[in-house]
């Protein structure tokens, strides 16, 4: 079975810093694929951000970045230099092996605010 | 905007009452994934569709069943409601049913039952 861990209390980071999302995983599948999404008070979930577990490279998409150890099964996203836009849930999430269905498996969220 | 809709935003009904849920996957998409996000439960999958067939089932009630239809919209039907059925739901979709490396939601349907 696939299992998200994601423990931080609410994380508080000041406009125009780095912040890092914790968050790691249990599987005993060889081939996986891990997501963030963001989803503001308005209730979207919208999709930030995928690593596979064979992409040799750490994923970024422009301020979001993903920072995959592999060995120690953690996947914490990093957003550089925040915008008060910003201020949201954050979602980690698994889908399964290639050849298995696609669904995810969602940890509990972390909740993010952004100070000016 | 993602491409996947679903309707309606909003739904305020009875306990015991019967609703559906529509969802239009993002052209081109064959699959569909419906989930439900409680405040005690967080996000769960509840169930999937490719191409009009039922692929995976989740933590779906007994009182709840899917369709994806030949146009690849999906519906998700609730039934004998219950207060603790008050959620939101999702339906995202994807190309393939395997191995996609993006999976879209839509904006979700808000249920409340009284």
């Amino acid at each position: 079975a696939q299992k998200i861990t994601q423990t931080q209390p609410g994380m508080f980071v000041q406009e125009k810093e780095a912040v890092t999302l914790d968050c790691t995983y249990d599987t005993s599948d060889q081939s996986y694929g891990l997501f963030w999404y963001k989803q503001p008070s308005s209730g979207e979930m919208i999709f930030l951000i995928y690593q596979g577990s064979y992409d040799e490279q750490n994923a970024t998409e422009g301020r979001y970045s993903l920072n995959f150890q592999k060995a120690r099964k953690s996947a914490n996203l990093v957003i550089s230099a925040s915008q008060l836009g910003d201020s949201a849930m954050y979602f980690c999430a698994m889908r399964g092996p290639t050849g298995a269905n696609s669904k995810l498996t969602f940890g509990k969220g972390i909740t993010l605010s952004v100070r000016p | 905007d993602s491409g996947v809709t679903q309707t309606p935003k909003h739904l305020i009904t009875a306990t015991g009452q019967r609703v559906t849920l529509r969802c239009s996957p993002r052209s081109g998409d064959l699959s569909v994934y419906w989930y439900q996000q409680s405040l005690d439960q967080g996000l769960q999958f509840l169930i999937q569709y490719y191409n009009g067939e039922e692929r995976a089932k989740g933590n779906i009630l007994e009182r709840f069943s899917a369709q994806q239809f030949p146009d690849l919209h999906s519906e998700l039907n609730l039934s004998s409601l219950e207060l603790g059925d008050s959620a939101l739901y999702f339906c995202a979709s994807t190309r393939t049913q395997t191995s996609p490396r993006t999976q879209y939601f839509g904006p979700g349907t808000r249920l409340t039952v009284l």
